[in-house]
Protein backbone atom coordinates (compact mmCIF):
# COMPACT_ATOMS: atom_id res chain seq x y z
CA UNK A 1 0.00 0.00 0.00
CA UNK A 2 2.05 2.76 -1.36
CA UNK A 3 1.61 6.07 0.73
CA UNK A 4 2.52 8.62 -2.09
CA UNK A 5 0.64 7.67 -4.68
CA UNK A 6 1.27 10.05 -8.06
CA UNK A 7 -1.09 10.39 -10.75
CA UNK A 8 -0.61 10.19 -13.83
CA UNK A 9 2.57 8.16 -14.66
CA UNK A 10 3.07 9.07 -17.76
CA UNK A 11 2.02 11.78 -19.39
CA UNK A 12 2.22 13.32 -22.94
CA UNK A 13 1.47 17.52 -23.60
CA UNK A 14 1.53 20.02 -25.73
CA UNK A 15 3.68 23.09 -25.84
CA UNK A 16 1.91 25.81 -24.64
CA UNK A 17 -0.90 23.49 -22.56
CA UNK A 18 -1.75 23.47 -19.63
CA UNK A 19 -0.58 20.36 -16.91
CA UNK A 20 -1.74 19.30 -13.79
CA UNK A 21 0.06 16.89 -11.73
CA UNK A 22 -1.45 15.18 -8.25
CA UNK A 23 -0.06 14.12 -5.43
CA UNK A 24 -1.91 12.13 -2.57
CA UNK A 25 -0.37 10.88 0.92
CA UNK A 26 -1.61 8.77 3.47
CA UNK A 27 1.14 9.15 6.02
CA UNK A 28 -0.37 12.29 7.78
CA UNK A 29 3.05 14.50 6.96
CA UNK A 30 2.46 18.10 6.88
CA UNK A 31 5.46 18.61 4.63
CA UNK A 32 5.26 17.77 1.01
CA UNK A 33 8.12 18.37 -1.80
CA UNK A 34 7.94 18.67 -5.76
CA UNK A 35 10.96 17.22 -7.07
CA UNK A 36 12.41 16.75 -11.10
CA UNK A 37 15.09 14.61 -11.90
CA UNK A 38 17.10 15.10 -14.81
CA UNK A 39 20.35 13.25 -15.86
CA UNK A 40 23.29 15.44 -15.20
CA UNK A 41 21.26 17.42 -12.37
CA UNK A 42 20.18 14.92 -10.53
CA UNK A 43 16.90 15.97 -8.04
CA UNK A 44 16.40 19.63 -7.79
CA UNK A 45 13.54 21.00 -5.72
CA UNK A 46 10.55 22.69 -7.73
CA UNK A 47 8.15 23.85 -5.01
CA UNK A 48 7.39 22.62 -1.08
CA UNK A 49 4.17 23.76 1.42
CA UNK A 50 4.33 22.63 5.27
CA UNK A 51 0.93 22.59 5.63
CA UNK A 52 -2.56 22.43 4.02
CA UNK A 53 -3.05 25.48 2.21
CA UNK A 54 0.70 27.15 2.40
CA UNK A 55 3.34 26.77 -0.92
CA UNK A 56 6.85 27.72 -0.98
CA UNK A 57 9.46 28.10 -3.73
CA UNK A 58 12.11 25.83 -3.89
CA UNK A 59 15.38 26.17 -6.03
CA UNK A 60 13.44 25.87 -9.39
CA UNK A 61 10.23 27.49 -9.51
CA UNK A 62 10.20 29.34 -12.46
CA UNK A 63 7.29 27.97 -14.67
CA UNK A 64 5.27 26.18 -12.10
CA UNK A 65 2.71 26.88 -9.43
CA UNK A 66 1.73 24.53 -6.99
CA UNK A 67 -1.07 24.14 -4.76
CA UNK A 68 -1.98 22.30 -1.53
CA UNK A 69 -5.49 21.80 -1.15
CA UNK A 70 -5.74 19.77 1.91
CA UNK A 71 -3.14 17.97 4.25
CA UNK A 72 -2.95 14.56 1.55
CA UNK A 73 -3.10 16.33 -1.78
CA UNK A 74 -0.06 18.50 -3.17
CA UNK A 75 -0.66 19.48 -6.81
CA UNK A 76 2.14 20.78 -9.29
CA UNK A 77 0.64 22.91 -11.91
CA UNK A 78 2.46 24.46 -15.57
CA UNK A 79 0.26 26.97 -16.92
CA UNK A 80 2.14 27.13 -20.14
CA UNK A 81 4.18 23.49 -20.92
CA UNK A 82 7.24 24.27 -22.71
CA UNK A 83 10.04 21.11 -24.17
CA UNK A 84 12.07 22.18 -21.09
CA UNK A 85 9.97 20.81 -18.61
CA UNK A 86 9.76 17.62 -20.34
CA UNK A 87 11.61 15.56 -17.10
CA UNK A 88 10.58 12.50 -14.17
CA UNK A 89 8.70 14.51 -11.17
CA UNK A 90 8.61 13.29 -8.31
CA UNK A 91 6.23 14.17 -4.84
CA UNK A 92 7.32 13.19 -1.67
CA UNK A 93 6.37 13.54 2.11
CA UNK A 94 8.44 14.22 4.82
CA UNK A 95 8.21 13.16 8.61
CA UNK A 96 8.83 16.80 10.15
CA UNK A 97 12.38 16.68 12.29
CA UNK A 98 11.52 12.85 13.18
CA UNK A 99 12.60 11.68 16.24
CA UNK A 100 16.81 12.54 15.71
CA UNK A 101 16.27 16.23 14.22
CA UNK A 102 16.77 14.63 10.86
CA UNK A 103 13.78 14.80 8.53
CA UNK A 104 12.75 11.79 6.17
CA UNK A 105 11.35 11.99 2.83
CA UNK A 106 9.07 9.43 1.46
CA UNK A 107 8.91 9.49 -2.56
CA UNK A 108 6.07 8.46 -5.25
CA UNK A 109 7.09 6.78 -7.74
CA UNK A 110 7.46 9.16 -10.10
CA UNK A 111 5.54 11.05 -13.68
CA UNK A 112 7.06 10.99 -16.42
CA UNK A 113 5.77 14.37 -18.85
CA UNK A 114 6.55 14.48 -21.87
CA UNK A 115 6.05 17.77 -23.49
CA UNK A 116 6.39 18.14 -27.33
CA UNK B 1 25.08 28.09 0.41
CA UNK B 2 24.89 24.23 1.29
CA UNK B 3 26.04 22.24 -1.52
CA UNK B 4 26.83 18.02 -2.23
CA UNK B 5 29.57 17.10 -4.41
CA UNK B 6 29.18 13.27 -5.10
CA UNK B 7 30.61 10.96 -6.99
CA UNK B 8 28.29 10.71 -10.61
CA UNK B 9 27.53 9.73 -13.47
CA UNK B 10 27.93 5.75 -14.12
CA UNK B 11 30.20 3.03 -11.93
CA UNK B 12 29.97 -0.27 -12.82
CA UNK B 13 31.68 -2.76 -10.91
CA UNK B 14 32.02 -7.06 -11.06
CA UNK B 15 30.22 -8.65 -8.41
CA UNK B 16 32.28 -9.38 -4.89
CA UNK B 17 34.08 -6.06 -5.24
CA UNK B 18 33.92 -3.13 -2.72
CA UNK B 19 31.76 -0.17 -3.32
CA UNK B 20 33.03 3.18 -3.21
CA UNK B 21 30.86 6.49 -3.65
CA UNK B 22 32.32 9.86 -2.70
CA UNK B 23 30.74 12.93 -0.94
CA UNK B 24 31.64 16.08 -0.02
CA UNK B 25 29.72 18.85 1.33
CA UNK B 26 29.81 22.40 2.16
CA UNK B 27 27.45 23.93 4.84
CA UNK B 28 26.71 26.82 7.21
CA UNK B 29 25.60 24.96 9.63
CA UNK B 30 25.81 21.71 10.94
CA UNK B 31 24.29 19.74 8.62
CA UNK B 32 22.75 16.56 8.42
CA UNK B 33 23.94 14.23 5.77
CA UNK B 34 22.15 11.38 3.95
CA UNK B 35 22.26 8.66 1.44
CA UNK B 36 18.94 8.32 -0.33
CA UNK B 37 18.80 4.53 -3.15
CA UNK B 38 16.44 4.82 -6.22
CA UNK B 39 16.05 1.18 -7.81
CA UNK B 40 14.91 1.29 -11.85
CA UNK B 41 11.51 2.11 -11.92
CA UNK B 42 10.92 2.84 -7.80
CA UNK B 43 11.19 5.48 -6.02
CA UNK B 44 13.86 7.21 -3.81
CA UNK B 45 14.26 5.90 -0.79
CA UNK B 46 16.59 6.76 2.26
CA UNK B 47 19.29 3.96 2.69
CA UNK B 48 21.57 6.36 5.31
CA UNK B 49 21.50 8.99 7.55
CA UNK B 50 23.85 10.59 9.70
CA UNK B 51 24.23 14.24 12.13
CA UNK B 52 26.74 12.98 14.16
CA UNK B 53 30.69 13.01 13.69
CA UNK B 54 32.52 10.11 13.01
CA UNK B 55 29.50 7.92 13.48
CA UNK B 56 28.69 4.75 10.91
CA UNK B 57 25.20 4.12 10.62
CA UNK B 58 24.99 0.71 8.63
CA UNK B 59 21.80 -0.72 6.09
CA UNK B 60 21.86 -3.58 4.40
CA UNK B 61 25.54 -3.96 4.49
CA UNK B 62 26.32 0.05 3.75
CA UNK B 63 27.88 2.20 5.41
CA UNK B 64 29.23 5.59 5.31
CA UNK B 65 31.01 7.92 8.34
CA UNK B 66 30.31 11.46 8.78
CA UNK B 67 33.39 13.00 9.09
CA UNK B 68 33.43 16.94 10.04
CA UNK B 69 37.14 17.63 9.76
CA UNK B 70 36.83 16.56 6.30
CA UNK B 71 33.28 17.34 5.23
CA UNK B 72 32.75 14.04 3.77
CA UNK B 73 29.84 11.48 4.14
CA UNK B 74 31.23 8.13 1.82
CA UNK B 75 29.11 5.34 1.11
CA UNK B 76 30.41 2.01 1.29
CA UNK B 77 30.24 -1.64 0.95
CA UNK B 78 32.39 -4.64 0.90
CA UNK B 79 30.92 -6.82 -1.08
CA UNK B 80 29.01 -5.51 -4.19
CA UNK B 81 25.86 -7.67 -5.28
CA UNK B 82 23.86 -7.41 -8.75
CA UNK B 83 21.04 -6.10 -6.34
CA UNK B 84 22.82 -3.06 -5.55
CA UNK B 85 22.18 -1.80 -8.97
CA UNK B 86 20.87 1.19 -8.80
CA UNK B 87 21.00 5.04 -8.54
CA UNK B 88 22.54 6.68 -5.62
CA UNK B 89 22.01 10.55 -4.18
CA UNK B 90 24.03 12.03 -1.55
CA UNK B 91 21.84 14.68 0.19
CA UNK B 92 22.22 17.70 3.21
CA UNK B 93 20.23 19.33 4.80
CA UNK B 94 20.39 21.87 8.06
CA UNK B 95 18.21 19.65 10.19
CA UNK B 96 15.05 20.70 11.85
CA UNK B 97 11.28 20.44 10.87
CA UNK B 98 10.96 21.50 7.17
CA UNK B 99 14.67 21.53 6.18
CA UNK B 100 15.30 21.40 2.40
CA UNK B 101 17.05 18.67 1.10
CA UNK B 102 20.35 19.59 -0.83
CA UNK B 103 21.18 16.51 -3.68
CA UNK B 104 23.94 16.02 -5.36
CA UNK B 105 23.83 14.76 -9.04
CA UNK B 106 23.53 10.90 -8.45
CA UNK B 107 25.63 7.80 -9.50
CA UNK B 108 24.51 5.10 -11.24
CA UNK B 109 25.84 2.17 -10.12
CA UNK B 110 25.75 -0.96 -12.30
CA UNK B 111 26.90 -4.44 -10.30
CA UNK B 112 27.75 -7.01 -12.91
CA UNK B 113 28.53 -10.62 -12.76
Amino acid sequence: EAAVTQSPRNKVAVTGGKVTLSCNQTNNHNNMYWYRQDTGHGLRLIHYSYGAGSTEKGDIPDGYKASRPSQENFSLILELATPSQTSVYFCASGDGAGGDGAETLYFGSGTRLTVL
Amino acid sequence: GDSVTQTEGLVTLTEGLPVMLNCTYQSTYSPFLFWYVQHLNEAPKLLLKSFTDNKRPEHQGFHATLHKSSSSFHLQKSSAQLSDSALYYCALSDGGTGSKLSFGKGAKLTVSP
